[in-house]
């Protein structure tokens, strides 16, 4: 499987921009990036994902960078809800169903 | 609500019993997935349906722990003879369409404490 590293935690303060990295330098050319949330005690729950081109959705933008090595999900501004666990996934076509959660990035939004 | 449900939310055990959880997913999802989470980790993956076949089992998925989902509608994860170390969250998703760029539903998990 492809892995992803993340850090283990980064802090915001609200109402201000985040960017969270994501480096998967084995991903394969067919391979798309997840991003998904958990806040506490709920399931993770879909956040954005992209293959080559950057990604807008209501809830944030995914910029892939051109040799997909890496990405960054940014929040464009940072309210207390968004407090959890950010995980970045990769998951391949071709039928391959496994999807594998790294440790992901726990974000602290300060008031 | 039409999300994917799990019950119970919370099972408190001894060790050596067996307990089961139920998932319902997403009435129009084909896939189905089950997860575990333990405290400070992120989900690992258990086992997968389409419909109503179990097309892949992790390795952490001991002869302890036994799938299925009858008619490809719900879903039921067993654990015999548990053991403390089965303590964690067990999530449940669904989704349909590709598999590269389907969306997991989450469920809210059945918290499992093994005394």
């Amino acid at each position: 499987d492809a892995k992803t590293t993340q850090p283990n935690s980064m802090e915001s303060n609200e109402e201000e921009p985040v960017h969270l990295p994501c480096n998967h330098s084995t991903i394969s050319g067919t391979d798309y990036i997840h991003w998904y949330r958990q806040l506490p005690s709920q399931g993770p729950e879909y956040v954005i994902h992209g293959l080559t081109s950057n990604v807008n959705n209501r809830m944030a933008s995914l910029a892939i960078a051109e040799d997909r090595k890496s990405s960054t999900l940014i929040l464009h501004r940072a309210t207390l809800r968004d407090a959890a666990v950010y995980y970045c996934i990769l998951r391949p076509s071709g039928g391959y169903q496994k999807v594998t959660f790294g440790i992901g990035t726990k974000l602290q939004v300060i008031p | 609500d039409t999300g994917v449900s799990q019950d119970p939310r919370h099972k408190i055990t001894k060790r050596g019993q067996n307990v089961t959880f139920r998932c319902d997913p997403i009435s129009e999802h084909n896939r189905l997935y089950w997860y575990r989470q333990t405290l400070g980790q992120g989900p690992e993956f258990l086992t997968y349906f389409q419909n109503e076949a179990q097309l892949e089992k992790s390795r952490l998925l001991s002869d302890r722990f036994s799938a299925e989902r009858p008619k490809g509608s719900f879903s039921t994860l067993e654990i015999q003879r548990t053991e403390q170390g089965d303590s964690a969250m067990y999530l449940c998703a669904s989704t349909s369409g590709e598999v590269s760029t389907d969306t997991q539903y989450f469920g809210p998990g059945t918290r499992l404490t093994v005394l």
